[in-house]
């Protein structure tokens, strides 16, 4: 099962700008992460970001996490065309031992 | 620290053949494992999740006789196709979990099964 969706599903933007991705999820979480997957390949870890925090950053990237909503948000600053992957969040619920859920992800294209 | 491995990255296999994937965690003893599944331009699918020596539980819609999920040690834990078909061909991803870290999944790099 996922547990949220993700918008957009795809953005398209220029070298320089900022993307933001938005990830809204249905239940109650110990933590939401971010990872990003570039075409066929593995995950790689951006960002964990735990319940009782409201924002994290790590270097470009810049996390919000409001639990009252259920609703994360990624934001990639001065993007480059390395950045174009696609980028998913994901979620860890209270119960130790359980998988991570992942949301349908957004597909970031960055063009120079 | 924390390396998840897969084994192999890619397999190409006929239709009707089994085909077995190996995860294994190279510094830490996972208790947990985790088997995802990812079709072309969708995100992950949560297959089933195994315990170091007990049965695998898994998900609605995913046939447990289907994909074998063998959790023999506290280092490796196999799926297995049986009897492959071309609509199971996927990305294939497994992850780990130690106690001391229960929040945190470790992933390994995927398996490319294709199956003509």
């Amino acid at each position: 099962s996922q547990q949220g969706e993700e918008d957009p599903q795809a953005l398209s933007i220029q070298e320089g700008e900022n993307a933001t991705m938005n990830c809204s999820y249905k239940t109650s979480i110990n933590n939401l992460q971010w990872y990003r997957q570039n075409s066929g390949r593995g995950l790689v870890h951006l960002i964990l970001i735990r319940s009782n925090e409201r924002e994290k950053h790590s270097g470009r990237l810049r996390v919000t996490l409001d639990t009252s909503k259920k609703s994360s948000s990624l934001l990639i600053t001065a993007s480059r065309a390395a950045d174009t992957a696609s980028y998913f969040c994901a979620t860890a619920l209270n119960q130790a031992g359980t998988a991570l859920i992942f949301g349908k992800g957004t597909t970031l294209s960055v063009s120079s | 620290g924390a390396v998840v491995s897969q084994h192999p990255s890619r397999v190409i296999c006929k239709s009707g053949t089994s085909v077995k994937i190996e995860c294994r965690s190279l510094d830490f003893q996972a208790t947990t494992m985790f088997w995802y599944r990812q079709f072309p331009k969708q995100s992950l699918m949560l297959m089933a999740t195994s315990n170091e020596g007990s049965k695998a539980t898994y998900e609605q819609g995913v046939e447990k006789d289907k994909f074998l999920i063998n959790h023999a040690s506290l280092t490796l834990s196999t799926l297995t196709v049986t009897s492959a078909h071309p609509e199971d061909s996927s990305f294939y991803i497994c992850s780990a979990q130690t106690s001391g870290r229960a929040n945190e999944q470790f992933f390994g790099p995927g398996t490319r099964l294709t199956v003509l």
